[in-house]
C-alpha cells in the first residue's frame, strides 16, 4: 500500500538561513508527489509536483524539491526561509499504478521561521 | 477565478442536530472531494465525485455522514445526527481531470470548523 511519512513534527530555522521539510514515500509504482503548504484558518495551496523528468522541481514561492528515487524521499527546500513561510507542509503520493484518484497526504510539519 | 467557496466557514451546534455542509467548485473542474481534517488523525479523505457521481465513498465514517452533488456547481456534506466525535474542518476540494487525471493538483477551500457540542 502506498504511504508518505514526514518524520518532524516541527522544523524551526532562523531567518534567512536554507530549510528543508523531510518527506518520505513508499509506493508499488512509480509515483506523483505534490506538496502543499496550509497557513492557519485557510485551505491546503498547492506548491508543486514531481511527475517525471528532472529530479529538482521548482514551485511557487522560491520552493523546490529534490527527488530522490533510491531514497524514496522527496524534501522540500528553500535557500533563504522568510517569516512568512511559517506554516503547516504537507507531503502527499499518488501512486502511478494505483488505479484510484486518491492522495495519500503525510501528518504534515510545521515550519518555525524565526526572525 | 473565484477558487472553491465553501459555506459556512464556522458552525456550532448541539449534538443530535442535523449539519449540512456547501461546496461550490472551480468551475470546469470534474473533480471533487470531501476531507476532514483534525489533529489525531491528520486529513482524511471522506468521499469524491467525477462528473457529479460519486465514485469512492470508503473513507465516509458511518451511516451519518452523506454527501451529494446534485449539479456541476454544488455539493453538500450531511450528518445526521451529528455527535461530539465530528468536530472537525471539513475541507471541499476539486481539480481537473484533464489532461492528465494523475498530476493535478487539487484546490482546496478555506473550510468549514464545525463544532458538535
Amino acid at each position: 500500500a502506498q504511504s508518505v511519512a514526514q518524520p518532524e513534527d516541527q522544523v524551526n530555522v532562523a531567518e534567512g538561513n536554507p530549510l528543508t521539510v523531510k518527506c518520505t514515500y513508499s509506493v508499488s509504482g512509480n509515483p506523483y508527489l505534490f506538496w502543499y503548504v496550509q497557513y492557519p484558518n485557510r485551505g491546503l495551496q498547492f506548491l508543486l509536483k514531481y511527475i517525471t523528468g528532472d529530479n529538482l522541481v521548482k514551485g511557487s514561492y522560491g520552493f523546490e524539491a529534490e527527488f530522490n528515487k533510491s531514497q524514496t524521499s522527496f524534501h522540500l527546500k528553500k535557500p533563504s526561509a522568510l517569516v512568512s513561510d511559517s506554516a503547516l507542509y504537507f507531503c502527499a503520493v499518488r501512486d502511478r499504478a494505483g488505479g484510484t484518484y486518491k492522495y495519500i497526504f503525510g501528518t504534515g510539519t510545521r515550519l518555525k521561521v524565526l526572525a | 477565478d473565484a477558487g472553491v467557496i465553501q459555506s459556512p466557514r464556522h458552525e456550532v451546534t448541539e449534538m443530535g442536530q442535523e449539519v449540512t455542509l456547501r461546496c461550490k467548485p472551480i468551475s470546469g473542474h470534474d473533480y471533487l472531494f470531501w476531507y476532514r481534517q483534525t489533529m489525531m488523525r491528520g486529513l482524511e479523505l471522506l468521499i469524491y465525485f467525477n462528473n457529479n457521481v460519486p465514485i469512492d465513498d470508503s473513507g465516509m465514517p458511518e451511516d451519518r455522514f452523506s454527501a451529494k452533488m446534485p449539479n456541476a456547481s454544488f455539493s453538500t456534506l450531511k450528518i445526521q445526527p451529528s455527535e461530539p466525535r465530528d468536530s472537525a474542518v471539513y475541507f471541499c476540494a476539486s481539480s481537473l481531470g484533464q489532461p492528465k487525471l494523475l498530476n493535478q493538483p487539487q484546490h482546496f477551500g478555506d473550510g468549514t470548523r464545525l463544532s458538535i457540542l
